[in-house]
């Protein structure tokens, strides 16, 4: 089993849409949890931490489910420049450097 | 301005010619870590250091060098490139409770 595992996509939508990325991961000892972006040829970016008692940041909602060993992302309102690869990563252990990369989802937002 | 500084950007070169990668932060950084992403792969951790003179291998260290003299340089080696390590890679930075800072990313073609 993968150890961050992500829908692949791409997910296509219209502007305006509200769309929704999940991810899972296998180590129930992961205590830290982010997402991040990825534009096209460019370094990965902090978009968010996740927290236990889920988050919002503008139009951007995390979520994560510890029994679940499951993290959402959730983007309202799309806009052309939220199309990005969005990367979920995982930090094992209280004090770990070490972060686990899903594969990252794409996204395209089309006018 | 907290960054992570990587050169060269780009570089096109022959199988067998040693180059070197460099990698510099300005953020007083315990943590520095060497990844490459390639389609499909998604990013790989190469090798990582955890403070000065303390390094180890990540999940695909095979054909790579790194040293860590100084706090904020990790450079890495390329003894003996092969077209096998075409690809892009990425210098991050980061502390145990702090998400990583990425580089610009270095793009790598070995003829």
């Amino acid at each position: 089993r993968k150890e961050v595992e992500q829908d692949p996509g791409p997910f296509n939508v219209p502007e305006g849409a509200t769309v929704a990325f999940n991810c899972t991961y296998s180590n129930s000892a992961s205590q830290s949890f982010f997402w991040y972006r990825q534009d096209c040829r460019k370094e990965p970016k902090l978009l968010m931490s996740v927290y236990s008692s889920g988050n919002e940041d503008g139009r951007f909602t995390a979520q994560l489910n510890r029994a679940s060993q499951y993290i959402s992302l959730l983007i309202r309102d799309s806009k052309l420049s939220d199309s990005a690869t969005y990367l979920c990563v995982v930090k094992t252990g209280a004090g770990s450097y070490q972060l686990t990369f899903g594969k990252g989802t794409k996204l395209s937002v089309i006018p | 301005e907290a960054q992570v500084t990587q050169n060269p950007r780009y570089l096109i070169t022959v199988t067998g010619k040693k180059l070197t990668v460099t990698c510099s932060q300005n953020m007083n950084h315990e943590y520095m870590s060497w990844y490459r992403q390639d389609p499909g792969l998604g990013l790989r951790q190469i090798y990582y250091s955890m403070n000065v003179e303390v390094t180890d291998k990540g999940d695909v260290p095979e054909g790579y060098k790194v040293s860590r003299k100084e706090k904020r340089n990790f450079p890495l080696i390329l003894e003996s490139p092969s077209p096998n390590q075409t690809s892009l890679y990425f210098c991050a930075s980061g502390t145990s409770n702090q998400p990583q800072h990425f580089g610009d990313g270095t793009r790598l073609s070995i003829l």
